[in-house]
């Protein structure tokens, strides 16, 4: 069953705008991560965030997580053509040996 | 190069033809696991497998089947495809202990069924 769901399904941007994505989720987890996927390529991991941690940073990305509202989002800053691509969150609760991932942002940067 | 390598990239097949879809990774990963992919749905999990000879259920295992016999590999088989399998599949891996944390995934196996 999914977990988390991406909001917006879809977004499109010009170059070196910032890209906010939104995840939101049903039960509580352990862990929250963001991948990549480049169109019908494999998916690629971004970043994680624990439970116990609000806000994480990785070059251009920022991650946040709200336990209480059981959501996160992940912030692209100065987008590039590049950067066009899904963006899924997954979570894992620990209940399940599994990672449960949402149906995608599909982000589009416009050069 | 660390990777997991799926093949075939493409296949298109008819209904009842029996199809393995493999998958290899040279990581020394304990962890294993298959996914598809429809839109809207994002990716569910087929099966997974946390080391040699351990196989479990995903969320969809209905209609495929899954080997362990070397940790390398983790084939995908389906016994008799029915058009509803039609389908994006993953394979992904992971280090035993970091399978929460992390998935390395393949470029994906594209199966039509006719």
């Amino acid at each position: 069953s999914q977990q988390g769901e991406e909001d917006p399904q879809a977004l499109s941007i010009q170059e070196g705008e910032n890209a906010t994505m939104n995840c939101s989720y049903k039960t509580s987890i352990n862990n929250l991560q963001w991948y990549r996927q480049n169109s019908g390529r494999g998916l690629v991991h971004l970043i994680l965030i624990r439970s116990n941690e609000r806000e994480k940073h990785s070059g251009r990305l920022r991650v946040t997580l709200d336990t209480s509202k059981k959501s996160s989002s992940l912030l692209i800053t100065a987008s590039r053509a590049a950067d066009t691509a899904s963006y899924f969150c997954a979570t894992f609760t620990g209940s399940a040996r599994q990672l449960t991932f949402g149906s995608g942002t599909q982000l589009t940067v416009l050069p | 190069e660390a990777q997991v390598t799926q093949n075939p990239r493409y296949l298109i097949t008819v209904t009842g033809k029996k199809l393995t879809v493999t998958c290899s990774q040279n990581m020394n990963h304990e962890y294993m696991s298959w996914y598809r992919q429809d839109p809207g749905l994002g990716l569910r999990q087929i099966y997974y497998s946390m080391n040699v000879e351990v196989t479990d259920k995903g969320d969809v295992p209905e209609g495929y089947k899954v080997s362990r016999k070397e940790k390398r590999n983790f084939p995908l088989i389906l016994e008799s495809p029915s058009p509803n399998q039609t389908s994006l599949y993953f394979c992904a891996s992971s280090p035993g202990d970091k399978f929460n944390e992390k998935l390395f995934f393949g470029s994906g196996t594209q199966l039509s069924v006719l």
